[in-house]
């Protein structure tokens, strides 16, 4: 079974526009940390913002924030105010946090964002 | 100041050579992790070191070795390369293993023709 899941290959928004990019994860850990990656086509991997399971306020980082619903296992990530630098392919991981399989990262397959004028 | 930094940045390269990728990182970080990108976009853990020692290792053909000369390099080296080994291979490290926050490198785009 996939650990992470972004069922929406790509989506559109419109400059200054508010936009959410869907992530749900499978884990039996009580304790783990999910994240979203942003990837512009220069090709880095750019870190975004991260919750940690054991967080009850969702996490914010200046224009991003994350919607986490424990009980429903997703942590979509939602940008306001977007703007055209904004188009990046963006991915959601998951760290579990026990035994061999500690640090590792489970990515998703992404979500192409492209932000119109 | 680069934190996470990889050499080279592109390498093209005939089947059946042997390759080497360098990563430095310059945080102070005790783990550092190989990941490895498929022409789909997909990111896949390769390896894992935690102050040199190594943790993860996914199933990955023995002709990739790892190596940590210390806790700020973890170099990656491919022998007898084949056409599959096409694929952006990218550096991380994080403060200590299990720590949330990864930082990766700005990667290494492998072309084996």
């Amino acid at each position: 079974a996939q650990k992470i899941t972004q069922t929406q290959p790509g989506m559109f928004v419109q400059e200054k526009e508010a936009v959410t990019l869907d992530c749900t994860y499978d884990t039996s850990d009580q304790s783990y940390g999910l994240f979203w990656y942003k990837q512009p086509s220069s090709g880095e991997m750019i870190f975004l913002i991260y919750q940690g399971s054991y967080d009850e306020q969702n996490a914010t980082e200046g224009r991003y924030s994350l919607n986490f619903q424990k009980a429903r296992k997703s942590a979509n990530l939602v940008i306001s105010a977007s703007q055209l630098g904004d188009s990046a392919m963006y991915f959601c991981a998951m760290r579990e946090g026990r035994g061999s399989t500690l640090g590792r990262l489970y990515f998703g397959r992404g979500t192409q964002l492209t932000v119109w004028p | 100041d680069t934190a996470v930094s990889q050499t080279p940045k592109y390498l093209v390269t005939q089947m059946g050579n042997d390759k080497s990728i360098k990563c430095e990182q310059n945080l102070g970080h005790d783990t550092m992790y190989w990941y490895k990108q498929d022409s789909k976009k997909f990111l896949k853990i390769m390896f894992s070191y935690n102050n040199k020692e190594l943790i993860i290792n996914e199933t990955v053909p023995n002709r990739f070795s790892p190596k940590s000369p210390d806790k700020a390099h973890l170099n990656l080296h491919i022998n007898s390369l084949e056409l599959g080994d096409s694929a952006v291979y990218f550096c991380a490290s994080s403060q200590f293993l299990g720590q949330e926050t990864q930082y990766f490198g700005p990667g290494t785009r492998l072309l084996v023709l």
